[in-house]
């Protein structure tokens, strides 16, 4: 199975300020990697899609990048609305996709 | 606009079966493969399985393989989850979702909360 590792797993930040998660992968997964955001209480969003692709709709102070097995999804200015946890997955694998086990961004 | 819309809250008691639904539109429920994803209380999401409705091939994580069944009726666009024994350790939110290009979920349907409880 293919393991996927945030870091950090939570992370205190201010409103305007820039901010990078990041995704490691077990094995090379190429740019097989999305990035999702989850707010309390409501089903997860899809961000950002093969590792760089910003999603429809999505505020382009997202972005994402890397390939292989490192990842990084970065807000370039923090807003209000960005408090929430995120979650990266592979889709390497079609018969085993897998989560990482997410990364709590809070207000500082 | 393309939805998936779950079936409603249960509570059921250990030893109870259950079935909850996913149901597409606004797009060819056949093309695509949609997925389940647990979220345990407080916890990540996890990957349960996924099926194509075009031919009912269907994949399942080995923690979730032989726990639950991954089916679909094209005829009515919906996908199920089903346990023929529920557990208390069953008790999260259910989420589907449809599988696109390389496997990145979009969109997710809103939910099904499932509580176990005697």
């Amino acid at each position: 199975d293919i393991q996927m590792t945030q870091s950090p797993s939570s992370l205190s930040a201010s409103v305007g300020d820039r901010v990078t998660i990041t995704c490691r992968a077990s094995q090379s997964i190429s740019s097989y990697l999305n990035w999702y955001q989850q707010k309390p209480g409501k089903a997860p969003k899809l961000l950002i899609y093969a590792a760089s692709s910003l999603q429809s709709g999505v505020p382009s102070r997202f972005s994402g990048s890397g390939s292989g097995t490192d990842f990084t999804l970065t807000i370039s200015s923090l807003q209000p609305e960005d408090f929430a946890t995120y979650y990266c997955q592979q889709s390497y694998s079609t018969s085993m996709y897998t989560f990482g086990q997410g990364t709590k961004l809070e207000i500082k | 606009e393309v939805q998936l819309v779950q079936s409603g809250a249960e509570v059921k008691k250990p030893g109870e079966s259950l079935k909850i639904s996913c149901k597409g539109s606004g797009y060819s429920f056949t093309s695509y493969w949609i997925g389940w994803v647990r979220q345990m209380p407080g916890k990540g999401l996890e990957w349960m399985g996924i099926i194509y409705p075009g031919d009912s091939d269907t994949r399942y994580s080995p923690s979730f393989q032989g726990q639950v069944t991954i089916s679909a009726d094209k005829s009515i666009s919906t996908a199920y989850l089903q346990w023929s024994s529920l557990k208390a350790s069953d008790t999260a939110m259910y989420y589907c979702a449809r599988s696109q290009g390389y496997g990145w979920f979009d969109p997710w349907g809103q939910g099904t909360l499932v509580t176990v409880s005697s």
